[in-house]
């Protein structure tokens, strides 16, 4: 158990709909990374928050974005959903004051658009 | 290229041998290395950090870098069933630490 949470754990959508997941990171970690790993591939890199600021963005387009809360929860939304977004989207939490960023995997949440 | 490379397996390997997993990456100038075990179904879980050239030990795990050739490799020693898994190979780059992953090596250890 890493201590970082994810909801919820599956989610079925249609196409051209919006989701919103959720992730709350390990006690002490500041910052915050979602990944989208599509069946068979490794994570691709989204975002990272820190402190309430994107931080850094992945090959994706606008119509993913996401916030981090004061307490360094963080939310992934996707507007217009497309069937390719079908996929197991993660969070991972981090601490700058760790000296190596080392990141750890929530339990993740699993999108299907239909 | 792909920036992170590693062979999609499946590896197989008898209950007790060593399991070698390899691993190469594309930019110089990254710094941190990182390997991850996924179970089938399950979310990735960190089990190996490298950061300087050299073996690092840890249990049965080893973990090797050799930056000058671009490569990190993870070796298993005394195999087990429950060690069955897909490995993910993630270097860490840019700012801000992103890290990039491999496809995964699936690997299957038999009794």
């Amino acid at each position: 158990e890493t201590g970082v949470t994810q909801s919820p754990t599956h989610l079925i959508k249609t196409r051209g709909q919006q989701v919103t997941l959720r992730c709350s990171s390990q006690s002490g970690h500041n910052t915050v990374s979602w990944y989208q790993q599509a069946l068979g591939q490794g994570p691709q890199f989204i975002f990272q928050y820190y402190r309430e600021e994107e931080n850094g963005r992945g090959n994706f387009p606008p119509r993913f974005s996401g916030l981090q809360f004061p307490n360094y929860s963080s939310e992934l939304n996707v507007n217009a959903l497309e069937l390719d977004d079908s996929a197991l989207y993660l969070c991972a939490s981090s601490s700058e004051a760790s000296a190596y960023n080392e990141q750890f995997f929530g339990p993740g949440t699993r999108l299907t658009v239909l | 290229q792909k920036e992170v490379e590693q062979n999609s397996g499946p590896l197989s390997v008898p209950e007790g041998a060593i399991a070698s997993l390899n691993c190469t990456y594309s930019d110089r100038g990254s710094q941190s290395f990182f390997w991850y075990r996924q179970y089938s179904g399950k979310s990735p879980e960190l089990i190996m950090s490298i950061y300087s050239n050299g073996d690092k030990e840890d249990g049965r795990f080893t973990a090797q870098l050799n930056k000058a050739s671009q490569y990190v490799s993870l070796l298993i020693r005394d195999s087990q069933p429950s060690d069955s898994a897909t490995y993910l190979c993630a270097v860490a780059s840019g700012g801000y630490n992103k890290l990039i992953f491999g496809a995964g090596t699936r690997l299957a250890v038999h009794p």
